[in-house]
């Protein structure tokens, strides 16, 4: 069965960055691209972006571009995100997802726990 | 991308059927058939219901089901039950390796 795990709950300041790892098992790594997906209190989620950990290649959303970097270690199998200079919008839960089952990388079906990061001072 | 417009909530009472819709564009919902439906409760994670617009994963009941016409695509929940009640997002592919959400729509069984 596949699975992936994120790290822990953060809290940082205005300003800070931080980084959200996800450590997926019970598949093939490399095969499906790694999502993240971040959903703000009491709103939808929102997409940012996809990272391929075959070969690390990247696909940010316009919205996050020049602020979030994805990366992968296939040694690990963990593909982490971070996002730079946080602001309080950035609270949020942070859930990494991938494709296992179905054949488009555009289907999540698998999808971490979540990781809640808070920004504040 | 914008995100794909959905109404905000929707209800039915138990065993009735209720149609969630999804719009968007022709480069997005209309211009695709990557159309995927989640089921979200409180402090879950989403959980995949339809993907590309009709098909249901193995252990999804055969209640749900998904269509498209032009921009818009929907969610029909058949046989209401009380498990149902629950957050409905719908995703799209918009193009240049994206992928786009709705918005929500909170279901609620009577």
């Amino acid at each position: 069965q596949a699975y992936l795990v994120q790290s822990g709950a953060d809290v940082k300041k205005p300003g800070a960055s931080v980084q959200v790892s996800c450590k997926a098992s019970g598949y093939t790594f490399t095969t499906s691209y790694i999502h993240w997906v971040r959903q703000a209190p009491g709103q939808g989620p929102q997409w940012m972006g996809m990272i391929n950990p075959r070969d690390g290649s990247t696909f940010y959303a316009q919205k996050f571009q020049g602020r979030v970097i994805m990366t992968r270690d296939p040694s690990t199998t963990t593909v982490n995100m971070e996002l730079i200079g946080l602001i309080s919008e950035d609270t949020a839960v942070y859930y990494c997802a991938t494709t296992v089952y179905s054949s488009s990388w555009t289907t999540l079906d698998v999808w971490g726990k979540g990781t809640t990061v808070t920004v504040s001072s | 991308q914008s995100a794909l417009t959905q109404p905000p909530s929707a209800s039915g009472s138990p065993g009735q059927s209720v149609t969630i819709s999804c719009t968007g564009t022709s480069s997005d919902v209309g211009g695709y058939n990557y159309v995927s439906w989640y089921q979200q409760h409180p402090g879950k994670a989403p959980k995949l219901m339809i993907y590309e617009v009709t098909k249901r994963p193995s252990g999804v009941p055969d209640r749900f089901s998904g269509s498209k016409s032009g921009n818009t695509a929907s969610l029909t929940v058949s046989g209401l039950q009380a498990e149902d009640e629950a957050d409905y997002y719908c995703t799209s592919y918009a193009g240049s390796n994206n992928l786009v959400f709705g918005g929500g729509t909170y279901l609620t069984v009577l």
